[in-house]
């Protein structure tokens, strides 16, 4: 089967840096994706990485090592409204299909 | 504006009874799903479908059915054989970019 893990819960202050790890397990491999999801909100697409290396979307980044199946959700210049939670997706054994991760609770205090 | 409309926003349903939830989408995306958000978890695939008059099962398909006349439409009806349909639901779709998905706004449903 195929399987996500990563951290419940991340507390950040306001300003900092944070990254959110996300490790995989699966079978076949397409690609990792981040998504953003507010309380009570619907999720939105952040970002996604198919090859190794950085991705960098204004204050986000994401990064992907294949051969770890490993990556991560970097955060920059934080801003209360970040807080939310944050989940990676993979596409796995089939193309037409991702498998989302439990989530992190991203908290920031002032 | 392109979109997907999920309907209604909130669902009471009574124990035995079949709700169906409307999602609709005017992005000309061929790929569609449902998945189900239970409080503070991850989403789960429940059906989803590449093109019209064809859809698979997802992960929980139990209990769940769905139909796929049209390339914008994709209800999903949760049955009575759906034991634990308290949940909130979320209908995706997808184009040429597999991996970014446009998520409805969700339909919270609730048994009374």
């Amino acid at each position: 089967g195929q399987s996500l893990e990563q951290p419940s819960e991340v507390t950040a202050v306001e300003g900092a840096i944070v990254q959110i790890n996300c490790t995989y397990q699966t079978s076949g491999f397409y690609g990792l994706s981040w998504y953003q999801q507010h309380d009570g909100g619907a999720p939105t697409f952040l970002s996604y990485n198919a090859l190794d290396g950085l991705e960098e979307t204004g204050r986000f980044s994401s990064f992907l090592s294949r051969s770890d199946s490993y990556g991560y959700l970097l955060l920059q210049e934080l801003q209360m409204k970040d807080s939310a939670s944050y989940f990676c997706a993979v596409m796995g054994s089939s193309a037409s299909k991702i498998i989302f991760g439990s989530g992190t609770r991203l908290s920031i205090r002032p | 504006d392109g979109g997907i409309t999920q309907s209604p926003k909130y669902l009471f349903r009574k124990e035995g009874q079949n709700v169906t939830l409307s999602c609709e989408q005017n992005l000309n995306h061929d790929a569609m799903y449902w998945y189900r958000q239970d409080p503070g978890q991850g989403l789960r695939l429940i059906y989803y479908s590449q093109i019209v008059n064809d859809f698979q099962k997802g992960d929980i398909a139990e209990g769940y059915s769905v139909s796929r006349e049209k390339k914008e439409s994709f209800p999903l009806t949760v049955t009575s054989a759906q034991k634990n349909p308290t949940a909130f639901y979320l209908c995706a779709s997808t184009g040429t970019t597999a991996l970014g998905y446009t998520f409805g706004s969700g339909t919270r449903l609730t048994v009374v």
